[in-house]
């Protein structure tokens, strides 16, 4: 079965404190891994797909990397904007079909 | 250019009741996810369709639950009788394709059933 972990379960940084968060998975074979963004009240937003071990993507201050086994989001001097929760999600070619399987997510609270 | 839309934001209702929550995906999108989220199981995959056509339902809890997209541009999920552990927030996701791709998500309906 497909699983995905996430952690910490939460993270308290001082601003421009950079940090780490984990997204480890295990899956039959992965078809991408996404990260985003939920705000309070509000709907999941889109961050980053990566597709293959050894792929980067970076936006701002975040920079998403994969491996054969986990995903890292890398925060570097964050700011309190930057606060939210983190999720990461995978699809997998399994017979789960096309279903984004999400992590229960990382809160992040960045403190001035 | 505009998101996915969904309505409405909040609903407050009585055990027993209907309800139903609509969604509109970007346009251009071919694919329409529906999910729940709750604190204790996150989020949870529902229904998606692509091109209109239900894929996998297999998420949907109970027959309480149905969902229907008669066109490209709109979808409904409906809880008939609603009771009180459906009380979660339900969004809406678009993508351009099944595979791959990311899911745009809307605001989400939060639903409260006393």
């Amino acid at each position: 079965e497909d699983q995905v972990t996430q952690s910490p379960e939460a993270l308290r940084l001082q601003e421009g404190e950079s940090s780490s968060l984990n997204c480890s998975y295990t899956v039959s074979g992965l078809r991408g891994l996404f990260w985003y963004r939920q705000d309070p009240g509000k709907g999941p937003e889109f961050l980053f797909t990566l597709y293959s071990a050894g792929e980067e993507k970076e936006k701002e201050r975040l920079k998403a990397t994969l491996t054969k086994k986990e995903s890292f989001l890398h925060i570097t001097a964050p700011k309190p904007e930057d606060s939210a929760t983190y999720l990461c999600a995978v699809q997998a070619y399994s017979n789960s079909g096309y279903e984004l399987n999400f992590g229960k997510g990382t809160s992040l609270l960045v403190t001035p | 250019d505009a998101g996915v839309i969904q309505s409405p934001r909040h609903e407050v209702t009585e055990m027993g009741q209907e309800v139903t929550l609509r969604c509109k995906p970007i346009s251009g999108h071919n694919s329409l996810f529906w999910y729940r989220q709750t604190m204790m199981r996150g989020l949870e995959l529902l229904i998606y369709f692509n091109n209109n056509v239900p894929i996998d339902d297999s998420g949907m809890p109970e027959d309480r639950f149905s969902a229907k997209m008669p066109n490209a541009s709109f979808s409904t999920l409906k809880i008939q009788p609603s009771e009180p552990r459906d009380s979660a927030v339900y969004f809406c996701a678009s993508s351009l394709s099944l595979a791959g791709i990311e899911q745009f998500f809307g605001p989400g309906t939060r639903l409260t059933v006393l």
